[in-house]
């Protein structure tokens, strides 16, 4: 089946850096990707809407300065954490729509922790 | 805003009973997903359900849909230890929302 692949799968940073993450839709093109956000043993909370070639759509409460969403191809999108704070130390899912059959596939995850 | 609500929110069974999670959804919705999550892992997907009166199973799992009720029930018979996991329904096309999710635990 189709696959999307994020990466890296888990990153430890000092407070105060940034960090990047990939989605990237291997086998498909996708004009839609979203980005999820999943604290420990709770739900995912979807944060942007990340759309190709144009700003991304965030979700009340989400500081867009701090998550910054890149999506330059139909192929990646990417999640720049700036100025991490442990707080910020979650379980961030990806996932992406296929443009021609609609379907929505997840990535694998990136497990990000702030020190 | 859609609102998903789903419950129970911890479920402890023993091995060979059957159970029933349910997922209920505030908005009129044209699909509704079935997820499931194994401890550090993403999701992995078990169902889409796409119009009123939907039934899908696949293995000891099946999932319904009532889009009058706005309910969809997951329904697990024979449970086995393999299928302890959380398990997410979510609503939506684009803005798609999860309900909190239902920790199974499976005991022999």
């Amino acid at each position: 089946g189709a696959v999307v692949s994020q990466h890296p799968s888990w990153v430890i940073c000092k407070s105060g850096t940034s960090v990047k993450i990939e989605c990237r839709s291997l086998d498909f093109q996708a004009t839609t990707m979203f980005w999820y956000r999943q604290f420990p043993k709770q739900s995912l909370m979807l944060m942007a809407t990340s759309n190709e070639g144009s700003k991304a759509t965030y979700e009340q409460g989400v500081e867009k300065d701090k998550f910054l969403i890149n999506h330059a191809s139909l192929t990646l999108s990417t999640l720049t954490v700036t100025s991490a704070h442990p707080e910020d130390s979650s379980f961030y899912i990806c996932s992406a729509r296929d443009s021609e059959a609609g379907e929505l596939f997840f990535g694998e995850g990136s497990r990000l922790t702030v020190l | 805003e859609l609102k998903v609500e789903q419950n129970p929110l911890f479920l402890s069974m023993q091995e060979g009973k059957n159970y029933t999670i349910y997922c209920n959804y505030s908005t009129t919705s044209d699909r509704l997903y079935w997820y499931r999550q194994d401890p550090g892992k993403s999701l992995e997907s078990l169902f889409v359900l796409l119009s009123n009166g939907a039934v899908k199973q696949e293995g000891r799992l099946m999932a319904s849909l009532d889009t009058k009720a706005r309910l969809s029930t997951l329904h697990i018979t024979a449970a086995v230890h393999d299928l302890s996991a959380t398990y997410f329904c979510a609503v939506g096309l684009d803005d798609m929302r999860f309900g909190a999710g239902t920790r199974l635990t499976v005991k022999p």
